[in-house]
């Protein structure tokens, strides 16, 4: 069984830029789920979707935007980076929006300057 | 608006017990999640309460009481690889996970 994996893991761009973040849910999950985590803080919801289809959203802006393709894989794109969007970002897949447990991803560190 | 509070930082010596608090007010109360995060890395599962009570897993436990909004996870024989942050996770009415900012939990030979 292969865990949730995303790409890259670490990434530097320049304020006013878009950046693409990837993710590949576990084998047998049709949700994915993005979460920003700042430094010292606990993950911010940023949405989620289930079958290709946005689930819910969190307090994010529009310049936030994400697709889920039919293989369930995501990606979370930002467009017009401010330095605050800094932070870890993390995916989690689950079998379903009411599955008990999230797998998480190892994250991608996003460094806006 | 919805709230999630735990302490900061908690010290605690290798082999002894803590118990980590973790207060909320939410939009609606679909399960209570605690999670592990090692620095730089992503959380892991660690457990789930949907009705009052205990839940035992090993060393770890974790309590939920809804009428007060209140949860706690409790280590046992603390092992110096249990320093790390611990978050607690409410998922609301929306099935959405609210956060908390985590205890970073710092264990002592």
């Amino acid at each position: 069984e292969t865990g949730v994996t995303q790409s890259p893991t670490h990434l530097i761009k320049t304020r006013g830029q878009q950046v693409t973040l990837r993710c590949s849910s576990q084998s047998g999950h049709n949700t994915v789920s993005w979460y920003q985590q700042a430094l010292g803080q606990g993950p911010q919801f940023i949405f989620q979707y289930y079958r290709e289809e946005e689930n819910g959203r969190g307090n994010f802006p529009p310049r936030f935007s994400g697709l889920q393709f039919p293989n369930y894989s995501s990606e979370l794109n930002v467009n017009a980076l401010e330095l605050d969007d800094s932070a870890l970002y993390l995916c989690a897949s689950s079998s379903g929006q009411g599955a008990y447990e999230q797998y998480f991803g190892p994250g991608t560190r996003l460094t806006v300057t | 608006g919805q709230n999630i509070d735990q302490p900061t930082e908690m010290t605690a010596t290798e082999g002894a017990i803590v118990q980590i608090n973790c207060t909320y007010q939410t939009s609606g109360f679909n399960g209570l999640f605690w999670y592990q995060q090692h620095a730089g890395e992503a959380p892991t599962f660690l457990s789930y309460n949907v009705l009052d009570g205990l839940e035992e897993k090993g060393r770890f436990s974790s309590f939920l009481s809804r009428s007060k909004g209140y949860s706690y996870l409790l280590l046992k024989e603390l092992q110096m690889k249990d320093s790390a942050s611990y978050l607690c996770a409410v998922r609301d009415s929306n099935y959405q996970l609210i956060w908390g900012a985590g205890t970073k939990l710092i264990i002592k030979p």
